[in-house]
């Protein structure tokens, strides 16, 4: 199976500050389609995950422009370049590259 | 407007069978363009992906759970029901079906919680 480790596992932000969280996969990502299959969401308290970017770089519909997502192989970043009170939550990143897909253990974002 | 909502029981008790039906709108697996999978959480754990359906009728199980579940569409009526065998209390959690499309679940339904007790 392919492991996804978070770093950190709890963050606390100041608002307007930046944050980054590092996801790093025990396997390469890269796909035989060309495409990375690394997401992240957002699990806002009391609700359902929401998807914030796919295919490692690409921001999902609705998503502001405050989030980021880069990296390749085996190293992947998601970045909030200006952090808002509406951000907190838990942020999991996920493969799809290989059965079983999995998730990493999620990094708690409060606000200070 | 996409919408996916999960039914099902609340409460099972040790080696029942569970059913959960995700009943969606606002997209079609006929069209081939998406799938609907169920990923669950556990109590203040990650999500698990169990299960992914495409249009076509294709399947994929998480392999530690695969001999317990059974994934099914009906498309006439937007449906996708998940099956899970000899419930266990290591299976109580929050059971959430999923849109997916462009390679990622990018609309969630608001989620069930199924608790297994004696």
């Amino acid at each position: 199976d392919i492991v996804m480790t978070q770093s950190p596992l709890s963050l606390s932000v100041t608002p307007g500050e930046p944050a980054s969280i590092s996801c790093r996969s025990s396997q390469d990502l890269m796909h035989s389609n060309g495409y990375i299959h690394l997401d992240w969401y957002l699990q806002k308290p009391g609700q359902s995950p929401q998807l914030l970017i796919y295919l490692a770089s690409n921001r999902a519909s609705g998503v502001p422009e405050r989030f980021s997502g880069s990296g390749s192989g085996t190293d992947f970043t998601l970045k909030i370049s200006r952090v808002e009170a509406e951000d907190v939550g838990v942020y999991y990143c996920f493969q799809s590259r290989q059965i079983p897909w999995t998730f990493g253990q999620g990094t708690k974002v409060e606000i200070e | 407007q996409i919408t996916l909502k999960e039914s099902g029981p609340t409460l099972m008790k040790p080696t029942q069978t569970l059913t959960l039906t995700c009943s969606f709108s606002g997209f079609s697996l006929a069209t081939g363009r998406a799938a609907v999978g169920w990923i669950r959480q556990p109590p203040g754990k990650a999500p698990e992906c169990l299960a992914v359906i495409y249009g076509n009728d294709d399947k994929l199980y998480s392999p530690s759970l695969k001999n317990r579940l059974t994934i099914t569409q009906d498309t006439s009526k937007n449906q996708v029901v998940l099956t899970m065998t000899n419930m266990d209390p290591a299976d109580t959690a929050v059971y959430y079906c999923a849109r997916r499309q462009s390679a990622a679940f990018d609309y969630w339904g608001q989620g069930a919680l199924v608790t297994v007790s004696s």
